[in-house]
């Protein structure tokens, strides 16, 4: 089936440091969302992105959906305690399709 | 209202056991969906339902059938079911069908004894 390929796996911040996550894939998406989720909680949309070329903040938070349509980053800026979780990246190939995931980046940040 | 809501929040049962988990949304969403989740794993979708109706059965075994009573309560019960079946499970609703943006449930987790 098709695939979404989320990097990197895992990451290791100081506080306040800016964080870079992305997923790419070799199929054309119609839509990329990005969620967060926390331990034992359901994920959490932080940013749906519809158009090739969108750039979307929300607070700390910016995501691009790339211009091929293969692919979408995440950008989070000066991380804070509460960002640590796992970051999911999902995309829709057609309008009407199923979610796919991207396998997720868990993010630490070193006290 | 913007939260969709899941019970029970934790659920522990035997293989012979019957159970089941229950989903509710009052944003008016017309699509719900069951997910599975295993740890350090991305959610995989098991069941979508359009306007009360089941859409997409993700080959899902038939120990496990969902129930949509109405636009706002999904149900997913639970019979015979194996340990290995031990996983999160998650609810979601969209607006519309599955083209529209979908909002999660906190999860209900489940182990099978």
């Amino acid at each position: 089936g098709q695939q979404l390929n989320q990097s990197p796996q895992s990451m290791f911040i100081q506080e306040g440091e800016d964080v870079s996550m992305n997923c790419t894939s070799s199929s054309i998406f119609n839509t990329w969302l990005w969620y967060k989720q926390e331990p034992g909680e359901g994920p959490v949309l932080l940013i749906a992105l519809y158009k090739a070329g969108e750039l979307t903040s929300n607070g700390r938070l910016t995501a691009q959906f790339g211009i091929t349509r293969k692919d979408s980053f995440l950008n989070i800026s000066a991380s804070i305690p509460s960002d640590v979780g796992i970051y999911f990246c999902a995309g829709q190939l057609l309008r009407d399709d199923k979610i796919i995931f991207g396998k997720g980046t868990r993010l630490h940040i070193l006290p | 209202d913007t939260e969709v809501t899941q019970t029970p929040k934790h659920l522990v049962m035997g293989m012979t056991n019957k159970k089941s988990l229950k989903c509710e949304q009052h944003m008016g969403h017309r699509a719900m969906y069951w997910y599975k989740q295993k740890a350090k794993k991305p959610p995989e979708l098991m069941f979508v339902y359009s306007y009360e109706k089941l859409s997409i059965n993700e080959s899902v075994p038939s120990r496990f059938s969902p129930e949509c009573p109405n636009s706002s309560l999904l149900n997913l019960h639970l019979h015979a079911l194996q340990p290995e079946d031990s996983a999160l499970y998650l609810c979601a609703s969209s607006q519309g069908g599955l083209e529209e943006t979908q909002y999660f449930g906190p999860g209900t987790r489940l182990l099978v004894l």
